[in-house]
């Protein structure tokens, strides 16, 4: 069952801030983050592997609720290499279920 | 090379015609996989391998054929496509299967169908 991300597109002005969510109708073991940029391979950005753990570099971060199936992607003071897709990615096995991404664009 | 690369970057295939897209990792990595990205679509898995050997199949129509003759190397066998088989095809690979291991991506084939 493919995670569910919401916004699906949000437009920022530099410097601004934006939270990504993930949800999952399933168990969540796992969580991956991407990012992809128009034209290019998607990026890994990070993985949370437990429930409560929060992960960031940089100025992005995110974080793992295990008991409400969701991870949430925080993005601050965004610059402009910020834009492009992201995709968070869940557990299934030995597979990656993506969810259908958030299209993020980052004005000067 | 590092990293993931992937040949061609583009192709044009008519509907009877038979191509196949290359993948090669640098990485030192045991697992590979091929996904498939449609426009206004999550990125779909179709194929993982792990040391050579496919473990996952996710429902791929047979004109689509992997091959991974060793932990560096694989292939997408392509064979009467259909139109609606345009898309971004990824080669990805990990150090192993399984939820734990972040996966490198390769820039992709363009495949179009006519």
């Amino acid at each position: 069952q493919q995670p569910v991300q919401s916004p699906q597109a949000v437009i920022l002005r530099e410097g601004e801030d934006a939270v990504i969510n993930c949800s999952s109708s399933k168990a969540l073991y796992s969580v991956h983050w991407y990012r992809q940029k128009h034209g290019e391979a998607p990026v890994f950005l990070m993985i949370l592997l437990k429930g409560g753990e929060q992960k960031g570099h940089d100025k992005i971060s995110a974080s793992f609720n295990e008991k409400k199936q969701q991870s949430s992607l925080y993005l601050t003071a965004s610059q402009l290499s910020y834009s492009g897709t992201y995709f968070c990615g869940i557990n299934a096995g030995n597979m990656l279920t993506f969810g259908g991404g958030t299209r993020l664009m980052v004005k000067p | 090379e590092t990293g993931v690369t992937q040949t061609p970057r583009h192709l044009v295939m008519g509907m009877t015609n038979k191509k196949s897209l290359k993948c090669e990792q640098h990485l030192g990595h045991n697992a590979m996989y091929w996904y498939k990205q449609s426009a206004k679509k999550p990125l779909e898995l179709m194929f993982v391998y792990s040391l050579e050997e496919r473990v996952e199949n996710n429902s791929v129509p047979s004109r689509f054929s992997p091959e991974c003759p060793n932990s560096s190397h694989l292939f997408l066998h392509l064979h009467t496509l259909q139109p609606e088989d345009s898309a971004l095809y990824l080669c990805a690979s990990s150090p192993g299967t399984g939820s734990r291991y972040e996966q490198y991506f390769g820039p992709g084939t363009r495949l179009t169908v006519t």
